[in-house]
């Protein structure tokens, strides 16, 4: 079955720290994979995608076919980034969207 | 643009009372989804449509059923609501498979 795991439920960091949300998917297939954020008070939001291989708010995410994951990386943390994020698969042919259990990432000043 | 508007925001039911979660949408997406958020568990997928008059199952389907009478709502019922429906309810919509999913607001949902 298709499944997308995001093992820390919390991660803290100081501001200007690197941060690295982890998410791994089993899937067998060519994935399309999310980031979605979700800041205090507003709707969860695309962050970035896999495909267009771009850095939103200096986030990058790289695709590791390999290892099944789609770690979202970014070298300083900003207070502004704290948010849930959540990792999403679609899996090609089935139409779902399947997203992981979410990342509360908290940044301290 | 309006975008992705759920009906009502807030709800209480009793046990065993149904109601209709409403879901439209302007953008004439072909893809809706609803998704139930509980803590710990994050979004998961209650049932979807790929467009008008389809409906599928998703991850947590039992309990609740689905209509896509027209293509831009999707509406999410429960028949005979139960205290573990308590939940945030969280209706999305996109293009295509390969697109962005544009969220709504969530419905909170109690169940006593």
């Amino acid at each position: 079955a298709q499944r997308v795991t995001q093992p820390e439920k919390l991660l803290s960091v100081f501001k200007g720290a690197p941060v690295e949300l982890k998410c791994n998917y089993s899937y067998s297939g060519s994935p399309e994979l999310f980031w979605y954020v979700q800041y205090s008070r507003q709707r969860l939001q695309l962050l970035l995608r896999h495909i267009s291989r771009e850095s939103i708010k200096g986030f990058t995410a790289d695709l590791n076919k390999g290892e099944t994951s789609f770690h979202l990386k970014k070298p300083f943390a900003q207070e502004e980034d704290s948010a849930m994020y959540y990792c999403a698969l679609s899996p090609w042919g089935t139409d779902k969207l399947i997203f992981g259990t979410g990342t509360r990432l908290q940044v301290f000043p | 643009n309006a975008g992705v508007t759920q009906t009502p925001k807030f709800r209480v039911l009793k046990t065993g009372q149904s109601m209709t979660l409403l879901c439209a949408q302007d953008m004439n997406h072909e893809y809706m989804y609803w998704y139930r958020q509980d803590p710990g568990m994050g979004l998961r997928l209650i049932h979807y449509s790929v467009g008008e008059g389809t409906t599928a199952k998703g991850e947590v389907p039992d309990g609740y059923n689905v209509s896509r009478l027209k293509k831009q709502n999707f509406l999410l019922g429960l028949e005979s609501a139960a205290p573990s429906q308590t939940s945030v309810y969280f209706c999305a919509s996109r293009m295509n498979m390969n697109t962005e999913a544009f969220f709504g607001q969530g419905t909170r949902l109690t169940v006593v």
